[in-house]
């Protein structure tokens, strides 16, 4: 079965600090992968996205994410974190069929 | 660029009570995705629809039902509300149904009293 783990509830970095999110999942074939942003009470906006092909993936704001297909991650990279990045961030894999399945979730606190 | 838009965007209920959520997708989008995002929770995915067909079914309540209509928006009616129906229901579209980006909605946020 299709599943994704994000193994930090919570993390808390300073202004200006690189950021690591991480996320493994578990899927039977070449997985999509994707990475989403929420702000509080706002919808779901698109980071990056893993199809197939180079496996280090830019997105938008400055994030970077690399898939490592012999660890089964997808983790999210961005070098110097900025105050308006604090928000929740999911990591998806694309699923049989057409849904998606989310990981639980990591909360991003940027201290000044 | 237009994007997925839902309606209401904030709805409140008394438990027993129906409610309709309805989506309208990406022009020229035809597939539709529901999901339900408890407080503080991962969204989960309700059930899909592609070229007005449902196409895949998730954690669906039996008391919720969704169609997609001829001009690809989709409705999400609720009925019998109880309070743990009480969440964040996104509407997602994306092209031809397959492993394509999906498109979220901004959410409409259910309170059932």
């Amino acid at each position: 079965a299709q599943s994704v783990t994000q193994p930090d509830i919570h993390i808390t970095v300073s202004e200006g600090a690189s950021l690591e999110l991480r996320c493994n999942y578990s899927y039977g074939a070449t997985p999509y992968l994707f990475w989403y942003v929420q702000s509080p009470g706002q919808g779901l906006q698109l980071l990056l996205k893993y199809f197939s092909g180079d496996t280090l993936v830019q997105g938008i704001k400055g994030f970077e994410a690399e898939f490592k297909r012999s660890q089964s991650s997808f983790n999210l990279r961005k070098p110097s974190v900025h105050w308006s990045d604090a928000a929740e961030y999911f990591c998806a894999v694309g699923g049989t069929g057409n849904q998606f399945y989310f990981g639980t979730g990591t909360s991003l606190t940027v201290i000044p | 660029a237009a994007g997925v838009i839902q309606s209401p965007r904030h709805l409140i209920k008394e438990k027993r009570e129906t409610a309709t959520l309805k989506c309208y997708p990406i022009p020229r989008h035809d597939t539709v995705y529901w999901y339900q995002q408890g407080p503080g929770q991962d969204p989960q995915f309700l059930i899909s629809f592609y070229e007005k067909m449902q196409s895949d079914k998730g954690s669906i309540p039996d008391r919720f039902s969704a169609q997609q209509f001829s001009d690809y928006h989709s409705e999400l009616n609720m009925s019998s509300l109880e309070l743990g129906d009480s969440a964040l229901y996104f509407c997602a579209s994306s092209l031809d149904g397959g492993y394509n980006e999906q498109f979220f909605g901004p959410g409409t946020r259910l309170t059932v009293l």
